[in-house]
Parts: structure tokens; C-alpha cells; sequence
């Protein structure tokens, strides 16, 4: 069974600082690999998402993830946060072949400071 | 406008109590799915359904129970709600097919039972 771990269960930045946001999955084969973010009281959006070909991808809102094999990781990057990045981001992994069932990793709170 | 619709958005009930959430969608998507997740932590795959007729407990076990009658709907039922069931609930939709699709989630419904 694939599983999902983000070590860092809260982060702060200032505004205008750059962010990395740690992500680690474990599954046998090439697997899909999503970012979430959810806003406070909200659902989830997909900022991206990985399935093949180019291991950095590009998102919405400037972010951008680089899949690295050899380290089971998925990376989630901005150069420069705004502070309405605040919220909480989940990384993602599907393996299931056919009914995309996802596997959460626990979320990382991003606090931005003026 | 495409877009997963949850009602209510917020609940607070007794114990004992039987709750439906409603889920429908617009977006056309034949696969829906229901997470839970509790404050500060992941979401958990708790029911998905390909299409009509089709329902599949997921790797969460719950006590709720899910229908899909028609492909736009995809209600979620707690035939007596414990406070244990205390959680917000997202539902999600996905293309139908044999390839890999992304998720889209709806606003989530935030249940407290007292």
C-alpha cells in the first residue's frame, strides 16, 4: 500500500520569502502525485499534479513540485509567497489503477508574516 | 458553471439523530467519492461509486452509508450520529475511463455531534 509523509506539520515564512514544502511517498512503481491547498473552512484545490514525462511540473499560483525518484519525493516550491498562500497544503498519492483512489499525507500549515 | 455543491455546510445535531449530507455535482464526472477528516489531520477515503448503482466502502471504515441513484448525486446517511462522528466530510468527483484523473472537491460539510 502507497503512503504519504510531510515532515514539517507547520512552516512560517515572510512574505516575499521563498518556500519549499517536503513531501515523501512510498509506493512500488511510478505513482501520480498531487498538491493540494485548502483554505481555512474550505475544500481542496489541485495546484498540480505529476502523472509522467517532466519531473518539474508547473501549477497554479506560481507554485512548481520536482518528482525525484531516487529520493521518493515530490517537493512542493514558490519563489516568492504572498500572504494569501496562507492555508494548509497536502501532498498526494494515487496508485489505484482505474478509481484514483488518493492517500493524504497529515498537511503542512503555512503561516506568513508581514 | 461546473462545480461539486455540499449541503449543509455546517451541522450541529444530537446524538441519535439520522443526518444526510448531499453531495451533487455539475461537472459531468461518472466517479464521486466521500473523505473524512478530522481537525489538523488527513482525509481519509471513506466511500467511492463509479457511477449509478455502483458504491464501494473505502479504506476508512464508517459507520455511514452512501447511494448513487442518479449520476449527480451521491448522498452520504448516519442513521444515528455519535459524537465520535464529529469530522468534516469532502466529497470529490473524477472523470470516469480507464485513465488516471485528477479530483475535484467540493466545500466539505462540517458535522458536530453533541
Amino acid at each position: 500500500a502507497q503512503s504519504v509523509t510531510q515532515p514539517d506539520i507547520h512552516i512560517t515564512v515572510s512574505e516575499g520569502a521563498s518556500l519549499e514544502l517536503r513531501c515523501n511517498y512510498s509506493y512500488g512503481a511510478t505513482p501520480y502525485l498531487f498538491w493540494y491547498v485548502q483554505s481555512p473552512g474550505q475544500g481542496l484545490q489541485l495546484l498540480l499534479k505529476y502523472f509522467s514525462g517532466d519531473t518539474l511540473v508547473q501549477g497554479i499560483k506560481g507554485f512548481e513540485a520536482e518528482f525525484k525518484r531516487s529520493q521518493s519525493s515530490f517537493n512542493l516550491r514558490k519563489p516568492s509567497v504572498h500572504w494569501s498562500d496562507a492555508a494548509e497544503y497536502f501532498c498526494a498519492v494515487g496508485a489505484n489503477f482505474g478509481n484514483e483512489k488518493l492517500t493524504f499525507g497529515t498537511g503542512t500549515r503555512l503561516t506568513i508574516i508581514p | 458553471e461546473a462545480d461539486i455543491y455540499q449541503t449543509p455546510r455546517y451541522l450541529v445535531i444530537g446524538t441519535g439523530k439520522k443526518i444526510t449530507l448531499e453531495c451533487s455535482q455539475t461537472m459531468g464526472h461518472d466517479k464521486m467519492y466521500w473523505y473524512q477528516q478530522d481537525p489538523g489531520m488527513e482525509l481519509h477515503l471513506i466511500h467511492y461509486s463509479y457511477g449509478v448503482n455502483s458504491t464501494e466502502k473505502g479504506d476508512l471504515s464508517s459507520e455511514s452509508t452512501v447511494s448513487r441513484i442518479r449520476t449527480e448525486h451521491f448522498p452520504l446517511t448516519l442513521e444515528s450520529a455519535r459524537p465520535s462522528h464529529t469530522s468534516q466530510y469532502l466529497c470529490a468527483t473524477s472523470e470516469g475511463g480507464w485513465t488516471y484523473n485528477e479530483q475535484f472537491f467540493g466545500p466539505g460539510t462540517r458535522l458536530t455531534v453533541l
